[in-house]
């Protein structure tokens, strides 16, 4: 089983619609992250938290919000989905290494 | 922005052949990492180096950081065609809450 789960894994929705793509993991940790992938590019970072009590804003984070609802569990919001948001997100975890393990993403598309 | 960028943006090989792919950064680091991504997926870790490290190897990678130059190198060995992919450097850096950086990624075919 994947350690990183993402929800839903394709979704496609119209300008000004609310939409929320849901992480979990398995693996305990308390570092979590979203992120963003445009076509042949790297990943931006959206929003991080560390633990359910503390939320940070990446590098960019506007038109985004999160909610850490459990350790397992971090969500991202798109309040009001415009095209530009139109991209590839993945979830990430970090525990006590370096190292982060994604999740399988989901692919975005705002018409 | 991007602190990492990678060098070449494309790569194309025959199996069996090493392939080598450079990352610049701009800021002090903590360490440096090098993940993969397959066509559309996540990515997926395959080497971590510190900043007080000089080369790494793990199986057929081999990793070199020269700091003073602010830069990386990953090298593949007896390259195969399942190694085709998208190499992406990522930096942890000073000051940085300990967030990943990364670049824009060498897109990387080997040819059978």
């Amino acid at each position: 089983d994947a350690d990183v789960t993402q929800t839903p894994r394709n979704r496609i929705t119209k300008t000004g619609k609310r939409i929320m793509l849901e992480c979990s993991q398995t693996k305990g940790h308390d570092r979590m992250y979203w992120y963003r992938q445009d076509p042949g590019l790297g990943l931006r970072l959206i929003y991080y938290s560390f633990d359910v009590k503390d939320i940070n804003k990446g590098e960019i984070s506007d038109g985004y919000s999160v909610s850490r609802q459990a350790q397992a569990k971090f969500s991202l919001s798109l309040e009001s989905a415009i095209p530009n948001q139109t991209a590839l997100y993945f979830c990430a975890s970090r525990g006590n290494t370096d190292t982060q393990y994604f999740g399988p993403g989901t692919r975005l598309t705002v018409l | 922005s991007q602190q990492g960028e990678e060098d070449p943006q494309a790569l194309s090989i025959q199996e069996g052949e090493n392939a080598t792919m450079n990352c610049s950064y701009k800021t002090s680091i903590n360490n440096l990492q090098w993940y993969r991504q397959n066509s559309g997926r996540g990515l997926v870790h395959l080497i971590l180096i510190r900043s007080n490290e000089r080369e790494k190897h793990s199986g057929r990678l081999r990793v070199t950081l020269d700091t003073s130059k602010k830069s990386s190198s990953l090298l593949i060995t007896a390259s195969r065609a399942a190694d085709t992919a998208s190499y992406f450097c990522a930096t942890d850096a000073f000051r940085s809450a300990r967030q990943l950086t990364f670049g824009s990624g060498t897109q990387l075919t080997v040819l059978p």
